[in-house]
């Protein structure tokens, strides 16, 4: 099972530059998301997605977008690259309805992505 | 909003002995909660979860302790081994399904 794949691992990028961290998950989950990890501070959530064509913003969202064309995929895009982006990306999804035993939230390994 | 706590950021800890990582929250409406082990340069892993239905609910090697009365969370782990050696924290489900994730305790296990 490959569960969630994010790609790529590490990435560096120059100030204003636009890349795009991929998130695939082949578990048919309805409900996808992106946070971020950084130091001191839990994850924040920074989009999310309850199913194909529908996405909405977490708690920081600014500088970021998604898109949901299909269930299996959700890419995160940095429209201008800025230090404080610098940061631990993590993809995550779960099945649709309440979270709970049985429906809970399984996470990607991560994207390093420094801005300098 | 809410605001998921840990009490201790770092924890050290005997092979073979028991660990204890506790964990507070501060909705009193939350009824769900998620422990993950994180490793360095890796992705959260699923441990173990519990409903505020429950006071307590047990995997293997772990048990998750909910005290609603004290908004309060622990994630026992018994025998503790090197492997165990992460990052971990809680998460709680807030309004609208959305989570809240702690900054994590750090166990390290001496051989």
């Amino acid at each position: 099972n490959a569960g969630v794949t994010q790609t790529p691992k590490f990435q560096v990028l120059k100030t204003g530059q636009s890349m795009t961290l991929q998130c695939a998950q082949d578990m048919n989950h309805e409900y996808m998301s992106w946070y971020r990890q950084d130091p001191g501070m839990g994850l924040r959530l920074i989009h999310y997605s309850v199913g194909a064509g529908i996405t909405d913003q977490g708690e920081v969202p600014n500088g970021y977008n998604v898109s949901r064309s299909t269930t299996e995929d959700f890419p995160l895009r940095l429209l201008s690259a800025a230090p404080s982006q610098t940061s631990v990306y993590f993809c995550a999804s779960r099945a649709g309805g309440s979270p709970g035993p049985g429906n809970t939230i399984y996470f990607g390994e991560g994207s390093w992505l420094t801005v300098v | 909003g809410e605001s998921v706590g840990l009490h201790l950021p770092t924890l050290s800890v005997q092979e073979g002995d028991n660990s204890i990582i506790n964990c507070a929250y501060s909705n009193s409406a939350s009824d769900y909660f998620i422990w993950y082990k994180q490793e360095s340069g890796k992705g959260p892993q699923f441990i173990i979860d519990i409903r505020s239905n429950m006071d307590k609910r047990q995997g293997q090697r772990v048990t998750v302790l909910l005290n609603k009365t004290v908004k309060h969370l622990s994630l026992q782990i018994a025998a503790t081994q090197p492997g165990d050696s992460a990052v971990y924290f809680c998460a709680e489900k807030g309004t609208g399904n959305q989570f809240y994730f702690g900054t994590g305790t750090s166990l390290t296990v001496i051989p």
